[in-house]
């Protein structure tokens, strides 16, 4: 079975500022599908971003960015010119292309400072 | 486009009743569906998946006749908590995907609360 790992329980940035988040997975399927969610204090679960496993490129969406290296089973997430909205729970998430599986990564809480 | 609705937001009932969640894809066919249950601080935890017209398969230790979960239409698929008790109480998540290709989108989430 497919796990995802996130190892960072916490993080903290200050306003203005990059931060990376962590996510390493855990599969023997070659074609897959990478997440980022966002939970705020809202819980709802919002799409940040996603990195199909055939594409090279790394995804991109406005400030936010990733760093998929497949080899490696990595896939960060790089928030440039954090706001403080951006301050929320972060998941990581892993979909397989063959079937219905997706599964969490345990989350890291980012915490944005004025 | 890709907006899942979950209702009840917030429901609290009595232990040894039953609850109806319900999961709508208002703006796509959802061939798929999957519930989750989110303790406090922590993430989610897959209960089952379910697919239009077939039933759901649960995760290892979830109770199917506790949690019952259909899946009618390409549209709503409802989670049913039967004889609810204290320990039952938890944020329940449904998300909807197009195909198995694509991203799963949320709904609201539901706050159950058992008494």
């Amino acid at each position: 079975a497919q796990t995802v790992t996130q190892s960072q329980p916490e993080m903290s940035v200050q306003e203005a500022e990059t931060v990376t988040l962590s996510c390493t997975y855990d599969t023997s399927e070659s074609d897959y599908y990478l997440f980022w969610y966002k939970q705020p204090p809202s819980r709802q679960m919002i799409l940040v971003i996603r990195q199909e496993a055939y594409k090279q490129q790394n995804a991109t969406e406005n400030r936010f960015s990733v760093n998929f290296q497949k080899a490696a089973k990595s896939f960060s997430l790089k928030i440039s010119d954090s706001q403080l909205g951006d301050a929320a729970m972060y998941f990581c998430a892993y979909r397989s292309a063959y079937n219905n599986d997706m599964r969490f990564g345990a989350g890291t809480r980012l915490t944005v400072k004025p | 486009g890709a907006v899942v609705s979950q209702h009840p937001s917030r429901v609290i009932c009595k232990s040894g009743t039953s609850v109806k969640i319900e999961c709508r894809s208002l703006d796509f066919q959802a061939t798929t569906m999957f519930w989750y249950r989110q303790f406090p601080k922590q993430s989610l935890m897959l209960m089952a998946t379910s697919n239009e017209g077939s039933k759901a398969t649960y995760e290892q230790g979830v109770e199917k006749d506790k949690f019952l979960i259909n899946h009618a239409s390409l549209t709503l698929s409802t989670l049913t908590v039967t004889s609810a008790h204290p320990e039952d109480s938890s944020f329940y998540i449904c998300s909807a995907g197009r195909t198995v290709n694509t991203e799963a989108f949320f709904g609201q989430g539901t706050r159950l609360t058992v008494v």
